[in-house]
This record gives C-alpha cells, structure tokens and sequence, in this order.
C-alpha cells in the first residue's frame, strides 16, 4: 500500500481551466510538499504546509490534516504549467526531514 | 549560487562496471540526499547524509556506495553496475533549520 497517493494520474486541460490535483496520505506527517517536475526533468519546490492554505501566483495548495488529504489548484492554467506535480511528506515529528513522494501527476495544458 | 550540480547529466555503463555519480551544492547546506526515479515510482531515497561525516541508509541502499567528502559535496558509487540501476538520479539538499529540498537537475543512468 503506497503511504502517499495522488490523483489523478495524468490530466490534459485546456488553457483556462481551473485544474485540482489530489492527495491523500496515510501516515502522521509533519509538513507536505508540493514540488513541480518540468519536461525537462528539474524539480523545483512549490509549496510546503503543515496547516492551512498557501498562495503563490495563480497556484494555491490546501492541506486538511485531519482528513489527511491536500490539494494543489491552479487557476486561470497555461501551457508552461505542463509539469509533473509531485506531493510529498515528512513523516512525523524529529524525524530527519525524509520525504514520502507520490508517484505524481502529470498535466498537459493545450493552447 | 549555482545551487545543486551534479555530473555527468549521462551515463551509460555495462553491467559490471562502476562509476561515481557526483554533486555538489554551494549554498552551506548541512543534508544532502540521493534519490533514484523510476517510471511508475515516486522518488525514493538511496541515501543520505545529514551533515558532513555521517551517512545513513534510505530505502533502497542496496548495490551503491555514498561518500560525503565535505559539506559541499555527495557522491553516489555504483561498485558493479546492474540493469536494475538504470534510473534517473537526483541529489538534493537542504539546511538543517528549513525543510525545504533543493534538487541538482538528475543524472540518466542506463545500465545494459
């Protein structure tokens, strides 16, 4: 059973679409990650939360620790968009800060 | 800052062979990790090293060999290579007061 799942796996959008990616984790965590993963393979770190909600430009990402699920929209999408999303968590309090990934979710947003 | 660099960006080896896979990071982080990434798979953790001197496990150690030289620097050894390594590898960093991870842009390693 895979501690961190994300849905969906792959989802095509088109340009101006509102887009939500999913997920759920079944571990006691500390903080969740979200991360993008460009065509070009680097990863680059979006967003990390351990309550709440945070915004960034037209990326917004929710967290319900109780129900331990996260979400990461977008608004208002763009082809540049198009990445791997990728969430992951830090399990547990003093814990070395390892992350948990998702196998994560792949968009494409046509024009 | 060039953040995290890692060489070669390619490899491909024969089975049997060995290499070094390196990475460097220039922003005075204290932990530094390796991850492989495989299609299907989320990103898994080889080892790390969370600061200069020690290295610990992750969760698929087997068949490689770190090294934290200093605290700039991480390396990944394949002693004998093996087509199940053939893999992306990522090195990532972070300071030890800020969760964060800051990745190196991967090495594509096949092994055949």
């Amino acid at each position: 059973k895979n501690e961190v799942e994300q849905s969906p796996q792959n989802l095509t959008a088109q340009e101006g679409e509102f887009i939500t990616i999913n997920c759920s984790y079944s571990v006691g965590i500390s903080a969740l990650h979200w991360l993008q993963q460009h065509p070009g393979g680097g990863i680059v770190s979006l967003f990390m939360l351990s309550s709440g909600k945070k915004k960034h430009g037209r990326l917004i990402a929710t967290i319900n620790i109780q129900e331990k699920h996260s979400s990461l929209h977008i608004t208002a999408s763009h082809p540049r968009d198009s990445a791997v999303y990728i969430c992951a968590v830090r399990a547990g309090w003093g814990s070395q800060g390892n992350l948990i990934f998702g196998k994560g979710t792949k968009l494409s947003v046509k024009p | 800052n060039a953040g995290v660099t890692q060489t070669p960006k390619f490899q491909v080896l024969k089975t049997g062979q060995s290499m070094t896979l390196q990475c460097a990071q220039d922003m005075n982080h204290n932990s530094m990790y390796w991850y492989r990434q495989d299609p299907g798979m989320g990103l898994r953790l080889i080892y790390y090293s969370a600061s200069e001197g020690t290295t610990d496990k992750g969760e698929v150690p087997n068949g490689y060999n770190v090294s934290r030289l200093n605290k700039r620097e991480f390396s990944l050894r394949l002693e004998s290579a093996a087509p199940s390594q053939t893999s992306v590898y990522f090195c990532a960093s972070r300071i030890n007061t800020v969760y964060e991870q800051y990745f190196g842009p991967g090495t594509r390693l096949t092994v055949t």
